[in-house]
């Protein structure tokens, strides 16, 4: 019962440099999140999704985008990464729209 | 717009004891769902506990129950014979019953950092 499963764990990226975070769930939830998590700023939404095929900007979703054919994967892709894209991010699904998250274990990127 | 608060950076506990954890919020809204995390050092954010605005009655999972005060606005956790596995952040998080657009989040307090002596 793997739950929400994200990679890397860890990544040092370059400025400029592209990569994709990976997010899998085996639990069938519709709802998926990226959220990132940065010292004494609490967690902000960057997408979301509500079904395989639809995704919706949250509150801070630029320099990122994101996509869903399955209802299990969800990934995040960053593109042109920036020092301000240093943070952790988090994975999170759930099943409807007011159930508690289920979240991955995170992925801690620094830009340098 | 609502927001969520989190009065205590810190606490520390004895092992054993008990110790109540602060979360306020401010909304307009007369139905929503307040939420409860713990983030251990492994830094995997799990869920303690869940509350629905419009039940009266205070959550509770195991050792950890919740002071529900709807007037007051105010959701505090309590944590009884705590453990050293329960040292962690703790976050307290707001969801609106609005499932539209920007509405479809948590709003997250800045987290309470607890330690667990023993």
């Amino acid at each position: 019962n793997a739950g929400v499963t994200q990679t890397p764990k860890f990544r040092i990226l370059k400025i400029g440099q592209s990569m994709t975070l990976q997010c899998t769930q085996d639990m069938n939830h519709n709802y998926m999140y990226w959220y990132r998590q940065d010292p004494g700023m609490g967690l902000k939404l960057i997408y979301y999704s509500v079904g395989a095929g639809i995704t919706d900007k949250g509150e801070v979703p630029n320099g990122y985008n994101v996509s869903r054919s399955t209802t299990e994967d969800f990934p995040l892709r960053l593109e042109l990464a920036a020092p301000s894209q240093t943070s952790v991010y988090f994975c999170a699904s759930s099943p409807g729209a007011f159930g508690g998250y289920t979240f991955g274990s995170g992925t801690r990127l620094t830009v340098v | 717009a609502q927001t969520v608060t989190q009065s205590q950076p810190e606490m520390s506990v004895q092992e054993a004891e008990t110790v109540t954890l602060s979360c306020t919020y401010d909304t307009s809204e007369s139905d929503y769902y307040l939420f409860w995390y713990k983030q251990p050092p492994s830094r995997q954010m799990i869920l303690v506990i869940r509350q629905e605005a419009y039940k009266q009655q205070n959550a509770t999972e195991n050792r950890f129950s919740v002071n529900f005060q709807k007037a007051a606005k105010s959701f505090s956790l309590k944590i009884s014979d705590s453990q050293l596995g329960d040292a962690a952040m703790y976050f307290c998080a707001y969801r609106s019953l609005v499932n539209a657009g920007n509405n479809r989040k948590l709003i997250w307090g800045l987290g309470t950092s607890l330690a667990v002596n023993p």
